[in-house]
């Protein structure tokens, strides 16, 4: 069975560093999507991608962040410049039509020290 | 605006025990309820859905009915197994946008 697939399953790096996420989203999935969850609360919306643009973001999803399709089979998240707050478990989703059909990835646990 | 909350956990219960997770919501549309589960290391898996007041989802012996009464969508199981052992979300996501809103999780422990 086809599943969204996420690399590294935890990523560790120093407040001010840029990390990338990176997803591997079901091959015939037209949108995509990035959700965290910080420890102990509730999962979160990122921001949602379909046809190489952000069709919908979170006040979360401020300038430090981005999200990028660069060659149709990968779908990344960057960190700009890592502070202590963005410590979380980050989900990638995708789904086939942008309905509340979107299957998630087992998620990268980023911690910031 | 759109948020769930759901019961506060872990949640400790022995094989074949009767299983309730509470579930309420608040949404500004008419939204569409969830139940995904995390196993260890696993992405999160849709476990059931509703799609409109009434309406049952159900799915390997799980269940949650949809009340717009109550504004709830708790997840029941008649008789738990250790292999249920998991975390459990409850989500919604609103008619009109492909994003989900979720609660915060409740782990549940079976023991043997």
């Amino acid at each position: 069975e086809p599943e969204v697939t996420q690399t590294p399953s935890h990523q560790v790096t120093q407040m001010g560093q840029e990390v990338i996420l990176r997803c591997v989203p079901i091959s015939n999935h037209l949108y995509f999507y990035w959700y965290r969850q910080i420890l102990g609360q509730k999962v979160e919306f990122l921001v949602s991608f379909y046809n190489n643009e952000i069709s919908e973001k979170s006040e979360i999803f401020d300038d430090q962040f981005s999200v990028e399709r660069p060659d149709g089979s990968n779908f990344t998240l960057k960190i700009r410049s890592t502070k202590l707050e963005d410590s979380a478990m980050y989900f990638c989703a995708s789904g086939p039509d942008g309905s509340y059909e979107q299957y998630f990835g087992p998620g990268t646990r980023l911690t910031v020290t | 605006g759109n948020s769930v909350t759901q019961m506060e956990g872990p949640v400790t219960l022995s094989e074949e025990a009767f299983l309730t997770i509470n579930c309420t919501y608040t949404a500004t549309g008419y939204p569409s309820l969830f139940w995904y589960v995390q196993y260890p290391g696993e992405g999160l898996q849709l476990l059931l859905k509703a799609t409109k007041a009434d309406d049952k989802g159900s799915n390997k012996g799980f269940e949650a009915t949809y009340r717009k009464e109550t504004t709830s969508f708790h997840l029941e199981k008649g008789s738990v197994q250790v292999s249920d052992s998991a975390v459990y979300f409850c989500a919604l996501s609103d008619r009109g946008f492909n994003k989900f809103y979720f609660g915060s999780g409740t782990k549940l422990n079976v023991k043997p």
